[in-house]
């Protein structure tokens, strides 16, 4: 079947603009992963959704950044007022809910979206 | 808090031989998972291995074995046989099963494999 996909792969915009970056999960995966990866570091958490809602948003650096799934599948990480500092690729990651038949103790990953704030 | 640790920024290994890349973790959970993730310079994350906190063995997946020692807080991947396919960056991961599904990656080893 078909893994995680991102849409766009890149993403140019100016400093101070909104941007939109979509995540369409494997089908069936209840949990949805947001992670931020800078260069030449490991991906850094974000947020994690179980169905629609969010269960843990920790990892949001400030409120210009939100999440949401509506349906409980695709899943829109939205940032506003855009900083060069965010600047990144956006990976997202989507399993299945441990107790779901086929779970397995692994997150799948997208080929990400890389935004870059001029 | 949770910490992953990555000492090796990089690490070199000759094709065929055996290369063991270190991690270590820090979590006050009593139970946790941990994980490693290939990342080629496509920039695509591919799991590798999973190791439980309570699981009594060490995890093994064809090439890859992971050396869990609960003690010591570490939890290094060994990968016998190189191939030169293998060069990519290595990441390390833990997930506390206590509070929710927060995973934290370490900063990662970039493994070359020569032939």
């Amino acid at each position: 079947g078909a893994g995680v996909s991102q849409t766009p792969s890149n993403k140019v915009t100016e400093k101070g603009k909104y941007v939109e970056l979509r995540c369409d999960p494997i089908s069936g995966h209840t949990a949805l992963y947001w992670y931020r990866q800078s260069l030449g570091q490991g991906p850094e958490f974000l947020i994690y959704f179980q169905g629609t809602g969010a269960a843990d948003d920790s990892g949001l650096p400030n409120d210009r950044f939100f999440a949401v799934r509506p349906e409980g599948s695709v899943s829109t990480l939205k940032i506003q007022r855009t900083e060069r500092g965010d600047s990144a690729v956006y990976l997202c990651a989507s399993s299945l809910r441990p107790g779901q038949p086929g779970y397995q103790e692994t997150q799948y990953f997208g080929p990400g979206t890389r935004l870059l704030v001029l | 808090a949770q910490k992953i640790t990555q000492t090796q920024p990089g690490m070199f290994v000759q094709e065929k031989e055996a290369v063991t890349l270190d991690c270590t973790y820090d979590t006050s959970d009593p139970s946790y998972g941990l994980f490693w993730y290939k990342q080629p310079s496509s920039g695509e994350m591919i799991f590798l291995i999973y190791q439980g906190s309570y699981d009594q063995q060490n995890a093994t997946e064809g090439r890859y074995s992971l050396n869990f020692q609960k003690a010591r807080k570490s939890a290094n991947l060994v990968i016998s046989a190189s191939q030169l396919g293998d060069s990519a960056m290595y990441f390390c991961a833990m997930r506390g099963n206590t509070g929710g599904f927060k995973t934290i990656f370490g900063a990662g080893t970039r493994l070359f494999v020569k032939a």
